[in-house]
Parts: C-alpha cells; structure tokens; sequence
C-alpha cells in the first residue's frame, strides 16, 4: 500500500482567505483524488488530479473555487480558494493502489471562522 | 439518482458479537466494492473489497457478501473488539471509472 502523507493535518482560517493543502505520496502514480469530507458526513470526491494535465472536476466543484496543482508523479495541492465557514471540512488525498483500491492520507481538518 | 447508501446510520454490539454493516447500492453497472474503516481524526482504511464476479470473499475475521440480485453489500465483523469501533463506509467503483462512490457511513459502538 502506499503512504500519504497531507500537510497540514489541521488548520483554522479567517473566512476570505485561502489555504492550500500538500499531498506528498512516496511511489509514483498516475492519478490523485481530492475528496472532501463534510462534519458527520460520508466523503465526496471534488476532483481527479493527473500529472502533466488539468484536473477533472466533479458536478459541484470548480477550479477557481478548489485550484488544484500536480506537478509530478508524488505530488498534488489542493487551494480551498477565499473560504467561507461552509468550507470547514476535512479535505483528503487518495491515490490508485494496485488492485484499483484506494490508499487515503489521514486528511486535512479545516476550520474556517 | 444514482447512490450507494447504508441502512442504518449507527449500531451497537456487544464486544465479542459478531457485527453486520449493511450497504445498498442502486447500480447495476458497478463491478467492484470496498470497504472502508474510519477512526476519528484519520482517514479512511481499506478493509476488505470484492469484485462483482464474486458473491463472498473473507478476511482476517471480516467477510463482505455481495447480493446483485437486490443490489447488496454487507460487511460482517467476527469476535468484535474495542478496536472495532469506527465509522464503516462502503464504496462502489464504476465499470472503467476511476471515482468511487462512497455510502454514507455507519457508525459502530463495541460495548465492554
């Protein structure tokens, strides 16, 4: 299994402003997934990240909102752009693992205040 | 529309017991299911999949069964411990999508 690795675990962040999350994963893969996982709620995925192209977002998200970066085959960033306190959630990096199962970081807890 | 949902939201068994976590889903084309376990403050952990060419497929004392017929998934839970208690959430994968679907989660208590 792969090992994922987010920063930061946890934030709190004035509304307005933006925060933007590391996913450092330590094999290459070909696609990353950023999931968000609303309080006491099940995780939905925002959008699909492949490196050397645009990310694929899903119904509901878009990218001037969750500006999404992969610049190489470990790494992914997630903006959650000018926040609101609807944005608290906890953010998540997953990746592909070998029989297409997938492999989650411990997530990203965010407050927005 | 199209989901994948749980038919209860929270159970409590008594440490020891053996545990079903029940799961719907409502699309034929789905051909692979996981099973995740979420303990507070971390992120979901693979537990056990199956694939749709399967009915049933054990682990170290979990076993998922797959009903296509009425569209279920369950999640059984042997001998449960303290340790056992998380949030279960199924998830299915879409015949050559990559996304998977996730349920809404159940809640587990293992009572002392």
């Amino acid at each position: 299994s792969a090992v994922i690795s987010q920063k930061p675990s946890r934030d709190i962040c004035q509304r307005g402003t933006s925060l933007t999350i590391q996913c450092q994963v330590d094999s290459q893969v070909t696609m990353m997934f950023w999931y968000r996982q609303q309080p006491g709620q099940s995780l939905t995925l925002i959008a699909t990240a492949n490196q050397g192209s645009e990310a694929t977002y899903e119904s509901g998200f878009v990218i001037d909102k969750f500006p999404i970066s992969r610049p190489n085959l470990t790494f992914s960033t997630l903006t959650v752009s000018n926040m609101s306190p609807e944005d608290s959630s906890i953010y998540l990096c997953s990746v592909e693992g070998l029989n297409t199962e997938a492999f989650f970081g411990q997530g990203t807890r965010l407050t927005v205040v | 529309g199209e989901s994948v949902g749980l038919h209860l939201p929270t159970l409590s068994v008594q440490e020891g017991d053996n545990s079903i976590i029940n799961c719907a889903y409502s699309n034929s084309a789905s051909d692979y299911f996981i099973w995740y376990k979420q303990e507070s403050g971390k992120g979901p952990q693979f537990i056990i999949d199956i694939r749709s060419n399967m009915d049933k497929r054990q682990g170290q004392r979990v076993t998922v069964l797959l009903n296509k017929t009425v569209k279920h998934l369950s999640l059984q839970i042997a001998a449960t411990q303290p340790g056992d208690s998380a949030v279960y959430f199924c998830a299915e994968k879409r015949g050559g999508a990559q996304k998977l679907v996730f349920g809404q989660g159940t809640r587990l208590t293992i009572n002392p």
